[in-house]
Order: C-alpha cells, then sequence, then structure tokens
C-alpha cells in the first residue's frame, strides 16, 4: 500500500495567516493526490484534485501543489471557517489511502 | 445538486454481517462516468477507503478487507450498498458513501459525500 504522511499532525494559526501542510507519499504517484476538509460532526469535503486544482467553488485561498512524492498544501489569510482538518489522498494505486490528517486550531 | 443519504442499522453483533444502503438523488446511478464508493472513519486509525462499485458490475476493493465485503447496486431504487460479514469491534467507525467521477481515469477522487452512519458492533 502507499503510506501518506502529512505534516504536521496539528497546527495552532490566527486570522488572516498563511498556513501550510505537507503530504509525503511512499512512493511516487505523479499528481493523483486529492485535499479534503473536514469539520466536526461532518463529512469530508473536496478541495483540490489532481495536486493543484481547485474545485469549482472553493475560495482561492486554497491552493496545492506538488508531484512525485512531496505535496503542499497552502491556505492564504486563514478565516474563521478555516479551522478544522485536512486530509491528503492518493489515488495512485488501489488501495486508496489517506494521510493522518493536520488539524488546524485557532491560536 | 447530487446528495447522498446512508442508512442501515447503527449496531451490529460480533461475527454478524454489516448492511448498510446509500441512497442517491441529483445523479443517476447508471451514469457510466461514475464509480459508487464507501469509505470508513475510526476514531483512531484515520479514513479506510472500503472499495467502489460501478453499475455496469465492475467492483474494487480494499484488499484488507476483500474477504468480507461485497458492494453492489440497485438500479431500479437508485441505491447502492456494502455488506461487510464476520465484523468485529475493529469495524466499529462511521461509515461514508460517496460519489466518484473518475470512473474514466481509473477512479479515486470523491466529489460528494453522505453525511455518515455511526456503526458501533458489540454485543
Amino acid at each position: 500500500d502507499i503510506q501518506m504522511t502529512q505534516s504536521p499532525s496539528s497546527l495552532s494559526a490566527s486570522v488572516g495567516d498563511r498556513v501550510t501542510i505537507t503530504c509525503q507519499a511512499s512512493q511516487d504517484i505523479s499528481n493523483y493526490l486529492n485535499w479534503y476538509q473536514q469539520k466536526p460532526g461532518g463529512a469530508p469535503k473536496l478541495l483540490i484534485y489532481d495536486a493543484s486544482s481547485l474545485v469549482r467553488g472553493v475560495p482561492s485561498r486554497f491552493s496545492g501543489s506538488g508531484s512525485g512524492t512531496t505535496f503542499i498544501f497552502t491556505i492564504i489569510n486563514l478565516q474563521p471557517e478555516d479551522f478544522a482538518t485536512y486530509y491528503c489522498q492518493q489515488q495512485d494505486k488501489i488501495p486508496i489511502t489517506f494521510g493522518q490528517g493536520t488539524k488546524l486550531e485557532l491560536k | 445538486q447530487v446528495q447522498l443519504q446512508e442508512s442501515g442499522p447503527r449496531l451490529v453483533r460480533p461475527s454478524q454481517t454489516l448492511s448498510l444502503t446509500c441512497s442517491v438523488s441529483g445523479d443517476s446511478i447508471t451514469n457510466g462516468d461514475n464509480y459508487w464508493s464507501w469509505i470508513r472513519q475510526h476514531p483512531e486509525r484515520g479514513l479506510e477507503w472500503i472499495g467502489f462499485v460501478h453499475y455496469s458490475g465492475i467492483t474494487y476493493y480494499n484488499p484488507s478487507l476483500k474477504s468480507r465485503v461485497v458492494i453492489s447496486v440497485d438500479t431500479s431504487k437508485n441505491q447502492f450498498s456494502l455488506r461487510l460479514n464476520s465484523v468485529t469491534a475493529a469495524d466499529t467507525a462511521v461509515y461514508y458513501c460517496e460519489r466518484d467521477p473518475t470512473m474514466a481515469t481509473a477512479g479515486g477522487r470523491f466529489d460528494y459525500w453522505g453525511q455518515g452512519i455511526p456503526v458501533t458492533v458489540s454485543s
């Protein structure tokens, strides 16, 4: 199975900050990497697909980059509604696998 | 607007079969562009992909669960279902159903999710 490792596991930030989350794949997955946001009690929500493509309707303060084994997820100008848990997920090989999540908390 | 809704028992006895149904609205289960998928979320072990089905009958399962799982579609009801047999406490999780619109590129992107249904395995 392809292992997805996110760092950090948790992150404290303030409204207006810029934050980055890294996702490392255990092998080359090209750009087959998606990012999700999950709020407490809710289902994950797809934000970015194919490493850098923004889902329609998702604010442009969210972005993704990377290919191969290292991927970056960035939020600029953090808003109150952005405090949530974020997951990366690879779709290059079955079984599809997720990172362990990064919890973004209000400082 | 595409909507998915899970239903089924929230308590299952050990060694029994977990059966869940996902009702789809806003899209047809026979839309050939889609896989229909199940994912579960354990409090400690995170998100785990269970498998997906295409209306044509094509299925892919997580090898870790393959011997115990069946995912199927009911085109007459616009639903798809999950059956997981021989359950243990380790199968306690929130179960989600999803749409995956990337059948043409081998699947794995989940753009619509149900709200999730918590299932406990306990005697």
